[in-house]
């Protein structure tokens, strides 16, 4: 398997735009995390699906941001609008146990 | 929910010295905690696991102990190797179905020449 699939790597967007984030689990996987990272807070949970039903959103720091997983094996993450201070490095993980498996990040920029 | 705390955030060792990393969590039925390791511009990726039906576990140069009773657990390296140089974070979770993992802020290791 190719491992979690992230994209894109890396965006730099203008303060106001929209940001998608795309990732694609491993398949079989049922469960699918987006966590951010920032130097300040580490890494946050942000949302988690089991089964493409969402199970916790406490983490979303807002509602600018959403969470989509309308497959199996398809989820994304929306910004809109976006801000200078959601500039940070999202991974989209998934599991089928415990162990969790991290895509290689989308590093995103807001300007 | 629980929280995991994790020190020192930032750790500088002698090549070869020894390396130690402390995490405490809130939630007593927490009995699951993993080590991740992340290289710069890396993912995070697991390194060590340790289940609350053991107080330690070892790997090679690295172990972990884990003490119930106080509510903490640790990551030991020895030997340490430039290699070793990343961010660790320590995790913690019940292992109940739907349960979250709950992440430490990270501990940024230098290994020194």
């Amino acid at each position: 398997d190719a491992g979690v699939i992230q994209s894109p790597r890396h965006e730099v967007t203008e303060m106001g735009q929209e940001v998608t984030l795309r990732c694609k689990p491993i398949s079989g996987h049922d469960y699918l995390f987006w966590y951010r990272q920032t130097m300040m807070r580490g890494l946050e949970l942000l949302i988690y699906f089991n089964n493409n039903v969402p199970i916790d959103d406490s983490g979303m720091p807002e509602d600018r941001f959403s969470a989509k997983m309308p497959n199996a094996s398809f989820s994304t993450l929306k910004i809109q609008p976006s801000e200078p201070r959601d500039s940070a490095v999202y991974f989209c993980a998934s599991s089928r146990g415990l162990l969790i498996y991290f895509g290689e990040g989308s590093w995103l920029t807001v300007v | 929910g629980e929280n995991v705390e994790q020190h020192p955030s930032t750790l500088s060792v002698q090549e070869g010295d020894s390396a130690v990393i402390k995490c405490t969590y809130s939630d007593s039925a927490s009995n699951y905690f993993p080590w991740y390791k992340q290289e710069l511009g890396k993912r995070p990726q697991l390194i060590i696991d340790i289940r609350s039906n053991v107080g330690e576990k070892k790997d090679q140069r690295i172990a972990v102990t884990l003490n119930k009773t106080a509510k903490h657990f640790s990551l030991h390296i020895t030997e340490t190797q430039p290699e070793d140089s990343a961010v660790y974070f320590c995790a913690a979770s019940t292992m109940n179905r739907d349960d979250k993992i709950i992440f430490g802020k990270g501990t940024r290791l230098h290994i020194l020449p």
